[in-house]
């Protein structure tokens, strides 16, 4: 039982570039979430799913677009990448009592 | 919005002395939820409260939740070094999805 699985864990990317962020689970959970975390500001949600075909935007979306077409993946892309958008990214899903389980997180550098 | 404070933002702690982090939200919370980080890992769930004035323990820790459900403490006694990390609590808005407070980083000097 692997749990949320997120690749790649670290990334470099030039300004301009794309790239997507993958994260599975294999708990069968319906909801799943995409967060950044930057020194000071805590976990800030970008976007989420509460069920596969299913995406809604979070606190901080701008920048960033998500799909959920099976229900154990839930994909994170940057179409044009910014320094701004330098973070941890962390994806997590949740059981129907509300606890979140959390991937190992994504380290992100824009240059 | 929705919003859950958190304070302090960094404490700092000899081993062996006690730990305390707020969490305080404008608004009634159904339940209430605890994190723990680890340095350079994820956020990993401690424990959930629900009942208004509820109190949980985890060994030397202790969970409280307020009579308001506005407001909830983690308590730890004696530090160890092992306690180092960040704890965040995590709230629920009206869509039930959850944010996340800002969180408290301890630092445990042995």
């Amino acid at each position: 039982n692997a749990g949320v699985t997120q690749t790649p864990k670290f990334r470099v990317l030039k300004t301009g570039q794309s790239m997507t962020l993958l994260c599975a689970q294999d708990m069968n959970h319906e909801y799943m979430y995409w967060y950044r975390q930057d020194p000071g500001m805590g976990l800030r949600l970008i976007h989420y799913s509460v069920g596969e075909g299913t995406t809604a935007k979070g606190e901080v979306p701008d920048g960033y677009n998500v799909s959920r077409l099976k229900k154990q993946n839930f994909l994170l892309g940057l179409e044009s990448a910014a320094p701004s958008q330098t973070s941890v990214y962390f994806c997590a899903s949740r059981r129907g009592d509300g606890r979140y389980t959390f991937g190992s997180g994504t380290r992100l550098t824009v240059v | 919005g929705q919003q859950v404070m958190q304070i302090p933002q960094y404490q700092h702690v000899q081993e062996g002395e006690d730990f305390t982090t707020y969490c305080n939200s404008s608004t009634t919370l159904s339940n209430i939820q605890w994190y723990k980080q680890r340095p350079g890992g994820h956020p990993v769930f401690l424990i959930q409260l629900v009942k208004s004035g509820e109190v949980k323990k985890q060994k030397r820790l202790t969970f409280q939740f307020g009579e308001a459900k506005k407001n909830s403490s983690l308590h730890i006694t004696a530090t160890q070094t092992t306690d180092v990390g960040t704890y965040f609590c995590a709230g629920p808005n009206t869509g039930n999805q959850f944010y996340f407070g800002t969180g408290t980083s301890l630092t445990v000097i042995p």
